[in-house]
C-alpha cells in the first residue's frame, strides 16, 4: 500500500462543475502539499497545509489530521483547470516529500 | 513569488555521453534542493537531496556515481547524468526549499531523451 493514495485517478467533468480530489496518507506528517502539473510537465505548488483549510481563488484545500485525509476542491471548473493534481506529504521531522500518483482532471467545455 | 529555473528545458543526447542539468533559485536562497525523476504517467520519485556545501544524500537504488549532484552555492545545484543510456530518458525536476520556510518551489523540469 502506498503511503499516499489519491482518488480518483482520472476525472472528467463539464465546465462549471464542482470538483473534489481526495488524498489519504498513512504516516504522521508535518505538512501536505497540493501540486498542479500541466501537460508540459511544469509543476506549480497550489497549497501547503498543516491544519484546517486554505482558499485561493476558486481553489480550496482542507485537511483533517486525525483522519489523515485532505481534499482539494475546485469551484466553477474551467477547461484551463485540466491538469494532473498531485498530493505530497512531508513526514514529521523530515524534509522529503512523498507523492501520490496524481489525479488527471479533464474539464470539457 | 519565488522562482526556480532549470536549464536546459529539454535535451537529446547519444548513449554514452554525459548531460548536465542546472537548477537555480532566482530570487531566494535555497539551503536544500531536491532532484526528482518522473517517468511517463508516473509520479515523481525523489532521487537525491542536495545541501549547499555538502555531499548529496541519495535515495535507495539511485547510483551516486551515475547521477552526480553538485550544490555549489545557495542558488545553484547541478545534476550530471554520466554515461547516459536510453533507460535514463525521463523528466527530471528539481525543487528548492526557501530558507526559513517550509515551502518547496519546483522548477519547470528537463526532458532528457537518450538515443
Amino acid at each position: 500500500k502506498n503511503e499516499v493514495e489519491q482518488s480518483p485517478q482520472n476525472l472528467t467533468a463539464q465546465e462549471g462543475e464542482f470538483i473534489t480530489i481526495n488524498c489519504s496518507y498513512s504516516v504522521g506528517i508535518s505538512a501536505l502539499h497540493w501540486l498542479q502539473q500541466h501537460p508540459g510537465g511544469g509543476i506549480v505548488s497550489l497549497f501547503m497545509l498543516s491544519s484546517g483549510k486554505k482558499k485561493h481563488g476558486r481553489l480550496i484545500a482542507t485537511i483533517n489530521i486525525q483522519e489523515k485525509h485532505s481534499s482539494l476542491h475546485i469551484t466553477a471548473s474551467h477547461p484551463r483547470d485540466s491538469a494532473v493534481y498531485i498530493c505530497a506529504v512531508r513526514s514529521s521531522g523530515g524534509e522529503k516529500l512523498t507523492f501520490g500518483t496524481g489525479t488527471r482532471l479533464t474539464i470539457i467545455p | 513569488g519565488a522562482v526556480v529555473s532549470q536549464h536546459p528545458s529539454w535535451v537529446i543526447c547519444k548513449s554514452g555521453t554525459s548531460v548536465k542539468i542546472e537548477c537555480r533559485s532566482l530570487d531566494f536562497q535555497a539551503t536544500t534542493m531536491f532532484w526528482y525523476r518522473q517517468f511517463p504517467k508516473q509520479s515523481l520519485m525523489l532521487m537525491a537531496t542536495s545541501n549547499e556545501g555538502s555531499k548529496a544524500t541519495y535515495e535507495q537504488g539511485v547510483e551516486k556515481d551515475k547521477f552526480l549532484i553538485n550544490h555549489a552555492s545557495l542558488t545553484l545545484s547541478t545534476l550530471t547524468v554520466t554515461s547516459a543510456h536510453p533507460e535514463d530518458s525521463s523528466f527530471y525536476i528539481c525543487s528548492a526549499n526557501r530558507a526559513s520556510t517550509d515551502t518547496q518551489y519546483f522548477g519547470p523540469g528537463t526532458r532528457l531523451t537518450v538515443l
